[in-house]
């Protein structure tokens, strides 16, 4: 079975600073590593994935995830936020089969002006 | 490429009523997942299909709730004698898997919009 813990339910950063939302799962087979974007009134929009092979992962609108087995993580990061960038952010894993895939509670980023 | 569409978008319905929604998926997806999101939650997974063969229900899946995809394009979701705790967004998602040489790990699930549900 599948979980993830999204670590901070909100998350509020200053346009230009570095976003950092975080992600834990736990899998009984090698996952596969999913984050999503919601915004408002709106269905989720796959930002970027990771199956197999290398580590870190590049997304669209410039956020990246390095996949950490050790740390059992998949956190997000993008150098500098846009005011664009508020929405909803959704981790989610499977073990291969999109049929299992759990999502976790989401992230609220907001960004500041 | 029209994306994943579904109808309504909202639904205000009183307790005990039936309500269906739709959901059109990507043309030619031949997978097709249902979801439910509550707020401040992920989305759960509900049940999915496969061409029109549905092959997996969640527990969530309580026996008022039906789906169908009978010519393996469009599909309904309908709810009987609906209850509040039906309340929420119910999203539908598409994807492609299975064609020569595309293992089912490049399977990527594209959301439609939802229909947020009401029961009041």
């Amino acid at each position: 079975a599948q979980s993830v813990t999204q670590l901070g339910s909100h998350v509020s950063v200053s346009e230009g600073a570095l976003v950092l939302l975080r992600c834990n799962y736990s899998s009984s087979v090698p996952p596969y590593l999913f984050w999503y974007v919601q915004y408002p009134n709106q269905g989720l929009q796959l930002l970027l994935k990771y199956t197999t092979g290398a580590t870190l992962v590049k997304g669209i609108n410039g956020f990246e995830a390095e996949f950490k087995k050790s740390e059992t993580s998949f956190h997000l990061t993008k150098p500098s936020a846009h005011m664009s960038d508020a929405a909803e952010y959704f981790c989610a894993v499977s073990g291969g089969n999109n049929n299992d895939m759990r999502f976790g509670a989401g992230t609220r980023l907001t960004v500041k002006p | 490429d029209t994306g994943v569409s579904q109808d309504p978008r909202h639904k205000i319905t009183k307790r005990g009523q039936n309500v269906t929604f739709r959901c059109d998926p990507i043309s030619e997806h031949n997978r097709l997942y249902w979801y439910r999101q509550t707020l401040g939650q992920g989305p759960e997974f509900l049940t999915y299909f496969q061409n029109e063969a549905q092959l997996e229900k969640s527990r969530l899946l309580s026996d008022r709730f039906s789906a169908e995809r009978p010519k393996g394009s469009f599909s309904t979701l309908e709810i009987q004698r609906t209850e509040q705790g039906d309340s929420a967004m119910y999203l539908c998602a598409s994807s492609l898997i299975g064609l020569a040489g595309v293992p089912i790990f490049q399977e990527t699930q594209y959301f439609g919009p939802g229909t947020r549900l009401l029961v009041l």
